[in-house]
């Protein structure tokens, strides 16, 4: 089936480290997301991502950094820079050019706590 | 720029009854899509409902309807027979179509149903 895979469910991140989270689409996207989720409030933009070896910057991309060296991988780093990183993090993907309709595929979201 | 506002942070519903849940948004553009998202307590995104601007007639799945009304930019969610399983956090969604644009959500609704 496809979908989006996303790993770790859960990540403890200790102060002063960078942790990785990973995303993996086999939906043949070209576009892709990340979202932060805080507890009660909506998603915010963190990085997209519209092509393989290009992504912008969203709302709140301070402390955070992304690559996209291929297309079914969209990884975002939480750097030491980030200095709330709690949070949940969701990662999305969409064929924007597809004309006959589309949707945004969401993956299951991973919980990052910083002790 | 666009955005999404959802006037109602909570609403609440008896089990059974009818509730309608706000989503107004503003664009310059002709062409995009619409979307209702629920996300219950274990916080996968789920899609609800999917409008394309270019249809006129207002899309409905089983329980769920909505009224699109594209000239005052407004895409309300009807929810009939309300169920238990319906409790969750509700967004609206905005993407445009064909474009290199982001998504943008608006801030969420958290709707109870009460038995």
């Amino acid at each position: 089936d496809g979908g989006i895979t996303q790993s770790p469910k859960y990540l403890f991140r200790k102060e002063g480290q960078n942790v990785t989270l990973s995303c993996e689409q086999n939906l043949n996207h070209d576009a892709m997301y990340w979202y932060r989720q805080d507890p009660g409030q909506g998603l915010r933009l963190i990085y997209y991502s519209q092509i393989v070896n290009d992504f912008q910057k969203g709302d709140i991309a301070e402390g955070y950094s992304v690559s996209r060296e291929k297309k079914e991988s969209f990884p975002l780093t939480v750097t030491s820079a980030q200095k709330n990183p709690t949070a949940f993090y969701l990662c999305a993907s969409t064929d924007p050019g597809h004309f006959s309709g589309n949707t945004i595929y969401f993956g299951e979201g991973s919980w990052l706590t910083v002790v | 720029a666009q955005t999404v506002t959802q006037s109602q942070p909570e609403m609440s519903v008896q089990e059974a009854e009818t509730v309608t849940l706000s989503c107004t948004y503003d664009t310059s553009e002709s062409n995009y899509y619409l979307f209702w998202y629920k996300q219950p307590p274990s916080r996968q995104m789920i899609l609800v409902i999917r409008q394309e601007a270019y249809k006129q007639q207002n899309a409905t799945e089983n329980r769920f309807s909505v009224n699109f009304q594209k000239a005052a930019k407004s895409f309300s969610l009807k929810i009939s027979d309300s169920q238990l399983g319906d409790t969750a956090m509700y967004f609206c969604a905005f993407m445009r179509q064909g474009g290199s644009e982001k998504l943008v959500f608006g801030k969420g609704t958290k709707l109870t149903v009460n038995p």
